[in-house]
């Protein structure tokens, strides 16, 4: 069965600082995707990343930065300098190629905040 | 812009009233949608798998005669909680899988979601 564990449920930070949000996943399938979406307040789901098992490159988008350690099976995400508009609930995801249609088992979420 | 779109995104409704909610995929054919149920400060969880032209797949504990689901097209599909109650009042998420094989692409891209109030 495919589980994912965010240990952190709330994380203060100051504006600018950085912070990594964790994430760990339990599958027994050797295909599967990982997934990051963000909760603003307004409630939609922002999609912000996929990666697939097979591709360990870690990625970098502008304050987005994503570690993936399939050693750990850990799917790290990390905001650098961090900003107000970054406050929201971050949801890490994945998804089993194996089951149909591919669902999504989420994480427990994170509430990050950050103050000015 | 956002590619899946939800309505309404808020309800109020008296308790036994039934209450539709729909989600469209604006910008591609999604053969499978999902409808996800949050709970204040908590995670999703999955109430049902919409696959269209064929019923959908519940997850254990989901009431199907009372969360009746039909996905008639490729861009839509439909969550009706019917003869709602108080303990039915939550935030309800739709999802659309956008899915390619020849692209490699399956993403699933999520609606703005629908609080849904019983009184």
């Amino acid at each position: 069965a495919q589980k994912v564990t965010q240990a952190q449920t709330e994380i203060s930070v100051v504006e600018k600082e950085d912070v990594t949000l964790d994430c760990v996943y339990e599958t027994r399938d050797t295909t599967y995707y990982l997934f990051w979406y963000k909760q603003p307040p307004s409630g939609e789901l922002v999609f912000l990343i996929r990666r697939n098992s097979f591709d360990e490159q870690n990625e970098i988008s502008g304050r987005y930065s994503w570690n993936f350690q399939k050693s750990t099976s850990s799917f790290n995400f990390t905001i650098t300098a961090s900003q107000v508009v970054d406050s929201a609930v971050y949801f890490c995801a994945l998804s089993e190629a194996a089951n149909a249609g591919n669902m999504l088992t989420f994480g427990g979420g994170t509430r990050l905040m950050v103050k000015p | 812009g956002a590619v899946v779109s939800q309505h309404p995104s808020r309800v109020i409704c008296k308790s036994g009233t039934s209450v539709k909610i729909e989600c469209r995929s604006l910008d591609f054919q999604a053969t499978t949608m999902f409808w996800y149920r949050q709970f204040p400060k908590q995670s999703l969880m999955l109430m049902a798998t919409s696959n269209e032209g064929s019923k959908a797949t519940y997850e254990q504990g989901v009431e199907k005669d009372k969360f009746l689901i039909n996905h008639a097209s490729l861009t839509l599909s439909t969550l009706t909680v019917t003869s709602a109650h108080p303990e039915d009042s939550s935030f309800y998420i739709c999802s659309a899988r956008d899915y390619s094989l020849k692209l490699a692409k399956n993403i699933q891209y999520f609606g703005a979601g629908t609080r849904l109030s019983v009184l």
